[in-house]
């Protein structure tokens, strides 16, 4: 079974360009988790979505950033005219169900790098 | 706001000795989930324990173990027989009783163990 595929692991962009950051979730699994990472943090929460539905946005930036998880294929963050402060690893994780007993299985990250 | 708080952003141990991380967190609620998560140079996290707040007995796996005091909303992991392989960056989590899996996560701790 694989776990959470995240892609690409590292990716770099300038200034003004668009950034997309790619999430298969396990296998089976219907919720994904977006979290951002900042050097010497912890995971901060983005957004919650099921499969063609946004649940929680409350933790992404009103601006620039949107998530998408459609009926068939990854979930996509997509990051508009990044700027260098969205340099920061971008965390995925996938569950099965949306109830208190499910486990949380998180990917190994993309790594945005804006120069 | 719930807040978790992590405030040792580095410990050193000797292999097989025993070394406690600390992790407080502040909240209303009465019905919630803590857990800690490893996170190696890979990135990946990795859930190492989890407690529900309902439950007085504290949760141990393996060599791990928590101490979890409730009224004064602290939640430290116990590592037992401390291997290499535990070094890595360690980060306690909230997540509220009976809503998403959206966690809220300390700064971390970064655990070196020394051979």
């Amino acid at each position: 079974n694989a776990g959470v595929m995240q892609n690409p692991r590292h990716l770099v962009r300038r200034r003004g360009q668009e950034a997309r950051l790619r999430c298969s979730p396990v296998k089976g699994h219907s919720h994904v988790y977006w979290y951002r990472q900042l050097p010497e943090e912890g995971l901060k929460f983005m957004v919650y979505l099921q499969k063609e539905n946004i649940i929680d946005e409350s933790g992404m930036p009103k601006e620039r950033f949107s998530a998408e998880f459609p009926k068939e294929g990854p979930s996509i963050l997509r990051i508009q005219q990044v700027v260098r402060g969205d340099s920061a690893a971008y965390f995925c994780a996938s569950s099965s169900k949306r109830t208190e007993n499910e486990k949380l299985f998180f990917g190994s990250g993309t790594q945005l790098s804006v120069l | 706001a719930q807040t978790v708080t992590q405030s040792q952003p580095e410990m050193s141990v000797q292999e097989a000795e025993t070394v406690t991380l600390s992790c407080t967190y502040d909240t209303s609620e009465s019905d919630y989930y803590l857990f800690w998560y490893k996170q190696p140079p890979s990135r990946q996290m990795i859930l190492v324990i989890r407690q529900e707040a309902y439950k007085q007995q504290n949760a141990t796996e393996n060599r791990f173990s928590v101490n979890f005091q409730k009224a004064a909303k602290s939640f430290s992991l116990k590592i037992s027989d401390s291997q290499l392989g535990d070094a890595a960056m360690y980060f306690c989590a909230y997540r509220y009783g009976g809503a998403t899996n959206k966690l809220i996560f300390g700064t971390g701790t970064l655990l070196a163990v020394q051979p």
